[in-house]
């Protein structure tokens, strides 16, 4: 498709395990983000890429948290040891990385569920 | 503070004007954005001001921006059913393209 793909769109797991949540972004996009919204909190920034290089990984909440993207394209958020708090829906955007406006493409987000 | 700020609820009955409010925090912001979430989908970008504007019109869309206060806000005229939406506002901190978002503003149409 034309837009940002996320996978899984849902994800229920135990509090304890590791969960992976995927993202294609739009096809040239160079820069890929990925946020986390949770109810009441706004979205939150977790790491952006240029490429396939983390210039900011200001906003990964902790080391349970890592990101990848290889190829400049695909990229992987893991959750290690996953906590009840880190229920949330995981929403990734892509867009170029010269965009005047700095219009972001935005997924529908995996929804991750930790019982 | 360090937060974009909105309130988080509106509720206005079809036919009448919404207004959303969004205070931000960096006065070097090179572009105001306000992004549209309907339920279950991404954001979508609906419009943006260039920080060097005061005011942009866009069909039912109307950005205001005050920068001595940081202040922006969009009104929505005329608003329908189908804009019952999260909208949240976003600025560009260091001028580059990572946005910081506000926490949304959830508006409710009434008929």
């Amino acid at each position: 498709g034309a837009g940002v793909s996320q996978s899984p769109s849902n994800k229920v797991t135990e509090k304890g395990k590791d969960v992976e949540l995927r993202c294609d972004p739009i096809s040239g996009h160079t820069a890929l983000y990925w946020y986390r919204q949770s109810l009441g909190q706004g979205l939150e920034f977790l790491i952006y890429f240029q490429g396939n290089s983390a210039p900011d990984k200001s906003g990964l909440p902790s080391d349970r948290f890592s990101a990848e993207r290889t190829g400049g394209s695909v990229s992987t958020l893991t959750i290690q040891r996953t906590q009840q708090e880190d229920s949330a829906v995981y929403l990734c955007a892509s867009s170029l990385a010269s965009g005047n406006t700095g219009e972001l493409f935005f997924g529908e987000g995996s929804r991750l569920t930790v019982l | 503070g360090e937060d974009v700020e909105q309130s988080l609820f509106l509720s206005v009955r079809e036919g009448d004007s919404s207004v959303i409010n969004c205070t931000y925090t960096d006065s070097s912001s090179t572009y105001l954005y306000w992004y549209k979430q309907e339920p279950g989908a991404g954001l979508q970008l609906l419009t943006y001001i260039f920080s060097n504007m005061d005011m942009k019109q866009d069909q039912r869309l109307t950005v205001l921006l005050n920068k001595k206060d940081k202040h922006l806000s969009l009104r929505i005229a005329d608003t329908q059913t189908g804009d019952s939406a999260i909208y949240f506002c976003a600025e560009s901190r260091g001028g580059g393209n990572k946005l910081t978002f506000g926490t949304g503003t959830q508006l409710k149409v009434e008929l």
